[in-house]
């Protein structure tokens, strides 16, 4: 079945440092994919998506690549702030699909 | 802005109970979902409703239950509270079946099962 793999963290970084999150896919049509973040005592809302290969969704200073050669959706930011720590989820939703796959998430702390 | 209200942000119950968790949108969503989740597991569904009236297994539907009798809303049911359920749980809708569409969380409901 589908499936999203995302790296585990936590991952912890100094302000104005450069952020991966590596996630990669497995699922058997064409999917849209997204990151969602959650704010501490917040539910999920949606960072940014893609829904074709080599589409850049980006927002707030985030950035990802829908890869189809590598079955890939990294989330990079050039300069995080504290205001960035938050658990980030990797997902996809397959065509005609009710449901949407989330990876297990990564927590980023940004250290003043 | 799309608004998905749960009716609790904490609660605490006892083993043996019927429990309600309650889930209102405000934005004429067809689907709605019901997910826990719990730390290195991620979000597991639950249930999910695409229509009133309408709903289906999720990956974990074991000891709970749905309803939706309106659009707007929907209700996880705990048939008989376990310590096991203890967790958050997060609601969720989406417009339409399209695939490209993005879901709308809730605040949560951190639930404790003593």
């Amino acid at each position: 079945g589908d499936s999203v793999t995302q790296m585990e963290g936590p991952v912890t970084l100094s302000e104005e440092a450069f952020l991966t999150i590596n996630c990669t896919y497995t699922a058997t049509g064409y999917p849209s994919l997204f990151w969602y973040v959650q704010y501490p005592g917040e539910g999920l809302q949606l960072l940014l998506k893609a829904t074709k290969a080599d589409d850049k969704g980006s927002n707030k200073g985030f950035e990802a690549t829908y890869r189809k050669e590598t079955t890939s959706f990294h989330l990079e930011k050039g300069s995080v702030q504290v205001s960035d720590s938050a658990v980030y989820f990797c997902a996809l939703s397959e065509t005609g699909g009710f449901k949407t796959i989330f990876g297990a998430g990564t927590r980023l702390f940004v250290k003043a | 802005d799309v608004k998905v209200t749960q009716s609790s942000r904490y609660l605490v119950k006892r083993t043996g109970e019927k429990v309600f968790l309650e889930c209102v949108q405000d934005m004429d969503h067809e689907n709605m979902f019901w997910y826990r989740q719990d730390p290195g597991l991620g979000l597991r569904l639950i249930y999910f409703s695409y229509d009133v009236k309408m709903k289906e297994k999720g990956d974990i539907p074991e000891g709970y239950s749905v309803s939706r009798e309106k659009k707007e809303r929907f209700s996880l049911i705990l048939e008989s509270a376990s310590t096991n359920q203890t967790s958050m749980y997060l609601c969720a809708s989406s417009f339409t079946q399209a695939y490209n569409q993005p879901q709308h969380f809730g605040d949560g409901t951190r639930l404790s099962i003593l």
